[in-house]
């Protein structure tokens, strides 16, 4: 399996302010996605991360507020803009296909990033 | 639309018991299915996955079988560990190229010495 690493860990940041979180991948993946975890909640997904062109998003999701980046096939950046204390949740990315192993439908995770908005 | 559901936590299990939590799921076509398990204070971890019916998926103890028939992926463990402590999420992939994935709730588990 792929190894992805996601920097910040966690952040506490101020209202109003906005974070950018980066997604890295050791091998060349197909696709790259970012979700949300709201505290004690499942995962929701926010957006297909397409390299070279814009994010997919999902409903409820807009780009001014995550917008996402994906310059090549093993990185990618979703920032959180004029975050507000409801924007506290770990975001993760994960990664599909790709690499060494070969041809998978198998979503892995990154560690998640946790961030506080006070 | 694809949705997958899961049995209500938490579960709280002593050590050496048997464990089940129930997945069900509605989709169309033949999704592949997951489950995932996320320890404190960690990101989700693949732990076992089945892509067509009646393949069985086990890894760590742990098993799951996809019935097609009942639309479920029950997750089971003959005796748990403390160490098995943590939110299990059951998920399903559609099967299509966008490979998007839908998530259960979560089953917390704790497991008591």
């Amino acid at each position: 399996s792929a190894v992805i690493s996601q920097k910040p860990s966690r952040d506490i940041c101020q209202r109003g302010t906005s974070l950018t979180i980066q997604c890295q991948v050791d091998s060349q993946v197909t696709m790259m996605f970012w979700y949300r975890q709201q505290p004690g909640q499942s995962l929701t997904l926010i957006a297909t991360a397409n390299q070279g062109s814009e994010a997919t998003y999902e409903s409820g999701f807009v780009i001014d507020k995550f917008p996402i980046s994906r310059p090549n096939l093993t990185f990618s950046t979703l920032t959180v803009s004029n975050m507000s204390p409801e924007d506290s949740s770990i975001y993760l990315c994960s990664v599909v296909g790709g690499g060494l192993a070969g041809y998978t439908d198998t979503q892995y995770f990154g560690p998640g990033t946790r961030l506080t908005v006070l | 639309g694809n949705s997958v559901t899961q049995m209500e936590g938490p579960v709280t299990l002593s050590e050496e018991a048997f464990l089940t939590i129930n997945c069900t799921y509605t989709a169309t076509g033949y999704p592949s299915l997951f489950w995932y398990v996320q320890y404190p204070g960690e990101g989700l971890q693949l732990l076992l996955k089945a892509t067509k019916a009646d393949d069985k998926g086990s890894n760590k103890g742990f098993e799951a079988t996809y019935r097609k028939e009942t639309t479920s992926f029950h997750l089971e463990k003959g005796s748990v560990q403390v160490s098995d402590s943590a939110v299990y999420f059951c998920a399903l992939s559609d099967g299509g190229s966008n490979y998007k994935l839908t998530f259960g709730k979560g089953t917390l588990l704790t497991v008591n010495p």
